[in-house]
């Protein structure tokens, strides 16, 4: 596509629920990220793809965080068993690496867990 | 641990006045970015500055890197209201992971 597109746009779950966001990259971009940013405040590195292995998944707040990328493209964030902490907004980005390292951002899934 | 900070983080300005914000940066780093940000969107790229010295102009924006003294700048001249948002720098420390700075929320006054 001729953006990075994230879905669902806006998900709201109860507590204890599982959830999916799903991140389909730019066409050729190799590395993929997942950012979380809280109401009014900055982002927050979650993980990092480089084709589909994950060499830095140091952000992941807890076990309760996975993700996986297949195919080189299209990768998944999922959160089991939300707590009401994991409210925010997740972005996805994009970006070729052999280029400027310019990321390129999803319009974000809000999440809202009561 | 890298650490990215801004100042200032709230900035309420008049139109046509002219200020700066600023991006410090703990580590060692030749790539910064700076991003924009408005209300309930995602994060739009406004400069990739890739070497010491680089300097990025659009419009009234301005971005320089000086990677001594690990600073960048985001210059604003002559402001306009449609500059209101959040302002973001970012510092890729090499390691693909991306630390962005607090931000800068912005807020032009007509």
């Amino acid at each position: 596509g001729a953006g990075v597109s994230q879905s669902p746009s806006n998900k709201v779950t109860e507590k204890g629920k599982d959830v999916e966001l799903r991140c389909d990259p730019i066409s050729g971009h190799t590395a993929l990220y997942w950012y979380r940013q809280s109401l009014g405040q900055g982002l927050e590195f979650l993980i990092y793809f480089q084709g589909n292995s994950a060499p830095d998944k140091s952000g992941l707040p807890s076990d309760r965080f996975s993700a996986e990328r297949t195919g080189g493209s299209v990768s998944t964030l999922t959160i089991q068993r939300t707590q009401q902490e994991d409210s925010a907004v997740y972005l996805c980005a994009s970006s070729f690496v052999s280029s400027t390292g310019e990321l390129f951002f999803g319009e974000g899934s809000r999440l809202t867990v009561l | 641990e890298l650490k990215v900070e801004q100042n200032p983080l709230f900035l309420s300005m008049q139109e046509e006045k002219n200020y700066t914000i600023y991006c410090n940066y703990s580590t060692t780093s030749d790539r910064l970015y700076w991003y924009r940000q408005d209300p309930g969107k995602s994060l739009e790229s406004l400069f990739v500055l890739l070497s010491n010295g680089a300097v990025k102009q659009e419009g009234r924006l301005m971005a320089s890197l000086d990677t001594k003294a690990r600073l960048s700048t985001l210059h604003i001249t002559a402001a306009v209201h449609d500059l209101s948002a959040t302002y973001f720098c970012a510092v890729d420390p090499g390691t693909y992971k991306y630390i962005f700075g607090t931000g800068t929320r912005l807020k032009v006054l007509a």
